[in-house]
């Protein structure tokens, strides 16, 4: 059980804006930024999305986060066939010690 | 650029301690904070902890009383040891840089562990 909810699916067509959702609580996503990531398959995770809405060099204007009160959101437009892979969030939680949380993971399909 | 490289051994028997380290290059150990992640075999990542030059360290709450992260500046390496493992320590362990606002910004390409006799 991840303390941060994504839904484990998505899907959409080529060139269609995709969203996924990312709920936590007051002691992460409300106190702190959100960092998202993809995952191709076989291969390890790259940050996607830091500080909430923050692309890293080379990510794709395609890609945009938000964040209001305790959730957050990932946005792809113009989806590719090469953006199929899986997407988690991410975030410092202040509960008991501080540490970091993920969610589930959102598998995205491109149809 | 930094890049990581985890290595150890990719088995290890229920009971004993699982040992890895991360070797970086390209870049000072002691500027970054640095990352233990793990992720089963189909399932989601999981956050291990963190340490920093000055061997401050941060742990998951849920493998805190298992856990233990070093430092070694004179070999750009950074070590994670795991105690008492069982089959649900399976998993391909990644090492990462963390910032200051969380998130794992480089990742090493992670290492399978698996727990069995």
């Amino acid at each position: 059980q991840s303390v941060l909810t994504q839904p484990p699916s998505a899907s959409g067509t080529p060139g269609q804006r995709v969203t996924i959702s990312c709920s936590g609580s007051s002691s992460n996503i409300g106190s702190n930024t959100v960092n998202w990531y993809q995952q191709l398959p076989g291969t390890a995770p790259k940050l996607l999305i830091y500080s909430n809405n923050q692309r890293p060099s080379g990510v794709p204007d395609r890609f945009s986060g938000s964040k209001s009160g305790t959730s957050a959101s990932l946005a792809i437009s113009g989806l590719q066939s090469e953006d199929e892979a899986d997407y988690y969030c991410a975030a410092w939680d202040d509960s008991l010690n501080v540490h970091v949380v993920f969610g589930g993971g959102t598998k995205l399909t491109v149809l | 650029q930094v890049q990581l490289q985890e290595s150890g051994p990719g088995l290890v028997k229920p009971s004993e301690t699982l040992s890895l380290t991360c070797t970086v290059s390209g870049g000072s150990i002691s500027s970054y904070y640095w990352s233990w992640i793990r992720q089963p075999a189909g399932k989601g990542l999981e956050w291990i902890g963190r340490i920093y030059t000055s061997g401050s360290t941060n742990y998951n709450p849920s493998l805190k009383s298992r856990v233990t992260m070093s430092v070694d500046t004179s070999k750009n390496q950074f070590s994670l040891k795991l105690s008492s493992v069982t089959a649900a320590d399976t998993a391909v362990y990644y090492c990462a840089t963390l910032s200051p606002s969380g998130s794992l910004d480089y990742w090493g390409q992670g290492t399978l562990v698996t727990v069995s006799s």
